[in-house]
């Protein structure tokens, strides 16, 4: 599999319901990243784990990572239709700076009011 | 303003033609990118830059060029483009990971671009 796969490909959910997106990846990692993108824009960064933290929250958001199993999950809690977008995950190895940095396919969320 | 303005947003071109998309910053950030992002492959890097005088081939730098005309800003060229150029192009930009100890990058809202 791909280096920062995420799974699923794609999600529907209704409004208020929690959203879980996972990704795993193959190498050492310096940190991990989410990024979420709006149909046809950039991309945004939303949270960033260092290899050393196992959780991390933003407002809505929660990651967590297990480097053990080289994955990490993003939780949207209560989500409303605007979180619909795709979600990557990217990670940036030890090796070396942001330009060795790795995406994933994305997940595409529908969040259905 | 947007930190990071990408021009055109769209361009329609033909087979054959040489086109460059602009990108310019306001983060004050050396690092500079170029993703070209296809359904189904997420981002691929094609060249970046981490000042004036260093620039580097990507995954994919065949057909591109680059140039960084300064810290604030790194076009990218496509000498003579095909159809299967065609893609949605991102600039990004990342500060120095040894000073400010992160690597999140910050990107534009992207071009999209057709070779017909």
């Amino acid at each position: 599999s791909q280096q920062g796969e995420e799974d699923p490909q794609a999600l529907s959910i209704q409004e208020g319901e929690n959203a879980t997106m996972n990704c795993s990846y193959k190498t050492s990692i310096n940190n991990l990243q989410w990024y979420r993108q709006n149909s046809g824009r950039g991309l945004v960064h939303l949270i960033l784990i260092r290899s050393n933290e196992r959780e991390k929250h933003s407002g809505r958001l929660r990651v967590t990572l297990d480097t053990s199993k080289k994955s990490s999950s993003l939780l949207i809690t209560a989500s409303r239709a605007a979180d619909t977008a795709s979600y990557f995950c990217a990670t940036v190895p030890n090796s070396g700076g942001y330009q060795k940095v790795t995406f994933g396919t994305g997940t595409k969320l529908q969040v259905i009011p | 303003d947007a930190d990071v303005t990408q021009t055109p947003r769209n361009r329609i071109t033909k087979t054959g033609k040489r086109i460059m998309l602009e990108c310019s910053q306001t983060k004050g950030h050396d690092r500079m990118y170029w993703y070209r992002q296809d359904p189904g492959l997420g981002l691929r890097l094609i060249y970046y830059s981490f000042d004036v005088k260093d620039i580097n081939k990507g995954e994919i730098s065949d057909g591109y060029s680059v140039s960084r005309q300064a810290q604030a800003k790194f076009s990218l060229s496509l000498e003579s483009a095909i159809p299967n150029q065609t893609a949605l192009y991102f600039c990004a930009t990342s500060g120095n990971r040894d000073r400010d100890g992160s690597t999140e990058a910050f990107f534009g809202q992207g071009t999209r671009l057709t070779v017909v």
